[in-house]
């Protein structure tokens, strides 16, 4: 299994600002995924994040809005740059140990945007 | 594209009835196939997987969900819920091999009555 910390679990932050939420796994692995649950909505893929390479973006998402970083194996980090009230959401970290795992997830940043 | 359908938005079940969940997926080949549940303010849990053999798989919880290649569903059933079982219920879809991407459901909400 996987233990995934991030941080911080909440915020509430002015629009047009930025916040950059953490993530770290206590094991290495390949691909670390981070996903949005917009209020009362499913969770969607904003990117998957492979150490030492670009993060990869899911349709919708650009990386000046979202840059990603992954310097090691271990850690992640996604920006939510110039807010507006549309990005609150709670934004999760994912991971996955490959064969035949399943898909771990942190518990979530909670992010409000006034 | 792939794509996941969970068609009931709520369900409202009597404590100590069964329970049951649908999932549809519309993708090539047999993916991999996920159940999470999310308690309000709470993480995502894995309730159960299937990769691949027995279709008939076993949960957390007293969960199990069917894998019914031919109707392309995954659904999931209880056959006698507790009112902790009262939370959002995602389906998911990875393409399987090492793609680990998760597709989400648009999740069902279980509410339980005494």
């Amino acid at each position: 299994s996987a233990v995934i910390s991030q941080k911080p679990s909440r915020d509430i932050c002015q629009r047009g600002t930025s916040l950059t939420i953490q993530c770290q796994v206590d094991s290495q692995v390949t691909m670390m995924f981070w996903y949005r649950q917009q209020p009362g909505q499913s969770l969607t893929l904003i990117a998957t994040a492979n150490q030492g390479s670009e993060a990869t973006y899911e349709s919708g998402f650009v990386i000046d809005k979202f840059p990603i970083s992954r310097p090691n194996l271990t850690f992640s980090t996604l920006t939510v740059s110039n807010m507006s009230p549309e990005d609150s959401s709670i934004y999760l970290c994912s991971v996955d140990l490959g064969m035949n795992t399943e898909a771990f997830f942190g518990q979530g940043t909670r992010l409000t945007v006034v | 594209a792939q794509s996941v359908t969970q068609p009931d938005i709520h369900i409202t079940v009597s404590e100590g009835a069964s329970l049951e969940l649908r999932c549809n997926y519309s993708y090539g080949a047999t993916p991999y196939l996920f159940w999470y549940v999310q308690s309000p303010g709470q993480g995502l849990q894995l309730l159960l997987k299937y990769f691949s053999g027995d279709t008939l798989v076993q949960g957390i919880k007293g969960f199990e969900a069917e894998f019914k290649r031919s109707q392309s569903s995954f659904n999931l059933r209880k056959p006698s819920v507790h009112w902790s079982d009262a939370a959002e219920y995602f389906c998911a879809v990875a393409p399987g091999g090492n793609d680990y991407k998760l597709s989400f459901g648009a999740g069902t909400t279980v509410t339980v009555r005494a």
